[in-house]
């Protein structure tokens, strides 16, 4: 069966410092994946997708960016943290556009 | 504003059933969905139905479609504490490299009281 992790699990950052969010998904091969961001108002924002190695959208700019090293692993990362990135940050997989699985998230607090 | 428009909040006893409700905009939608998010937790899957049913049943768990209202429905049987969560409804919307986007409602707060 497939497996989606996130790490860490929660991290608490200073401003203007880098970040690194990893998601890596077992049990299927050639996933979509997704990034998101749930901020306290709960709704859930789209910031990146990739359908394949190194191919990377974005969906609205921000401070943040998405690479795509390997065909089960997605990263999310900043070089400068600011306050509005704090938020939780959820992975996602799915088989070639259909049903998006979710990870268990990162609570990441930006001081 | 929102393509998927959800209520933000209801209150039911236990024991009682539980609809939360939501609109879509998207008629080309193939699929419709229900995440439930516990606190501090991910999203997780709870239902979908397909865009020619009306009906869905799971357990508890029953799915109306309204393609002409575009109105989208759950219904928990017997609520019990753990299903006190948010629970999101998700519209599927094809695009032009069949990536699969999902477009989220806010999401409706769901509080079982004893």
């Amino acid at each position: 069966s497939q497996t989606i992790h996130q790490w860490p699990a929660t991290l608490v950052q200073p401003v203007g410092s880098p970040l690194s969010l990893e998601c890596t998904v077992e049990g299927t091969s050639n996933p979509n994946l997704y990034w998101y961001r749930q901020a306290a108002g709960r709704g859930l924002q789209l910031l990146f997708y990739s359908v394949g190695i190194g191919q990377i959208s974005s969906e609205v700019p921000q401070n943040l960016s998405a690479s795509r090293p390997q065909d089960r692993q997605f990263i999310l990362s900043s070089k400068k943290l600011l306050l509005s990135d704090s938020g939780f940050y959820l992975c996602a997989w799915s088989a070639a556009g259909d049903t998006q699985y979710f990870g268990p998230g990162t609570r990441l607090t930006v001081l | 504003g929102e393509d998927v428009e959800q209520s933000l909040f209801l209150s039911v006893r236990e024991g009682d059933s539980s609809v939360i409700n939501c609109t879509y905009t998207d008629s080309s939608s193939t699929y419709l969905y229900w995440y439930k998010q516990e606190p501090g937790a991910g999203l997780q899957l709870l239902t979908y139905i397909f865009s020619n049913m009306d009906m869905k049943q799971d357990q508890r768990l029953t799915v109306l479609l309204n393609k002409k209202d575009k109105h989208l429905s759950l219904r928990i049987a017997d609520t019990q504490t753990g299903d006190s969560a948010i629970y999101f409804c998700a519209e599927s919307q094809m695009t032009t490299d069949s990536w699969g986007k999902l477009q989220f409602g806010a999401g409706t707060q769901v509080v079982v009281t004893p």
